[in-house]
């Protein structure tokens, strides 16, 4: 099952406007990561925030993580319209099937469209 | 650095065929992950292997998937019989390991069953 919820399903946005995509999930964390994935392609890791973080910054991207709401927030400042793509968080869990190892559970994604 | 390597890129099958599909991960990545991705879905965990152990295959469906991981490296999952909803896109993805969990993942295959 999907661990993370992402909000909104799609953005469509003006070069030059921010975009800010929503991530919640439901249980405890060691970190969370952003990928995005342009159509018909594998994913690529963005950026990596750590349970003890509050906020992580990378180029253009911000990303905020709130562990009481268990919740993220990505925000691509200045978009361009190579920015277009799906973006999805990524949660660094407990695997409970295994002896200490984590996995990497994905949300349904973030589809944003930035028009020149 | 060379990526995950998958192939085939594209596959199409009819329904209660068999299709393999191959992975060779980033050197000395100890994690590897095989993901599921339905149109317009995010990638869902089928299975992660350890080295060459399985750590999580809960999602798996056992009757006709099936993965190995030879040596540690190289790995190889299975379809058989195929139905027309694993029609999918199906990802390798490999990282460090306990060190660092940010994956790395291949371009995919494409699977069709018609």
């Amino acid at each position: 099952s999907q661990q993370g919820e992402e909000d909104p399903q799609a953005l469509s946005i003006q070069e030059g406007e921010n975009a800010t995509m929503n991530c919640s999930y439901k249980t405890s964390i060691n970190n969370l990561q952003w990928y995005r994935q342009n159509s018909g392609r594998g994913l690529v890791h963005l950026i990596l925030i750590r349970s003890n973080e509050r906020e992580k910054h990378s180029g253009r991207l911000r990303v905020t993580l709130d562990t009481s709401k268990k919740s993220s927030s990505l925000l691509i400042t200045a978009s361009r319209a190579a920015d277009t793509a799906s973006y999805f968080c990524a949660t660094d869990a407990q695997n409970m099937f295994s002896g200490g190892y984590n996995k990497l559970i994905f949300g349904a994604g973030t589809r944003l469209a930035v028009h020149p | 650095e060379a990526g995950v390597a998958q192939s085939p890129r594209y596959k199409i099958i009819e329904k209660r065929q068999s299709v393999a599909f191959w992975c060779n991960p980033i050197s000395g990545h100890a994690t590897l992950y095989w993901y599921q991705q339905i149109l317009g879905q995010g990638p869902k965990l089928l299975i992660q292997f350890q080295n060459n152990g399985v750590v999580d295959d809960s999602q798996l469906p056992k009757d006709r998937f099936s993965a190995e991981r030879l040596k540690g490296v190289d790995s190889t999952l299975k379809i058989q019989p195929a139905k027309l909803e694993d029609s999918a896109v199906y990802l390798c993805a490999s990282s460090l390991g306990r060190l660092s969990t940010e994956a790395f993942f291949g371009q995919g295959t494409r699977l069709t069953v018609v």
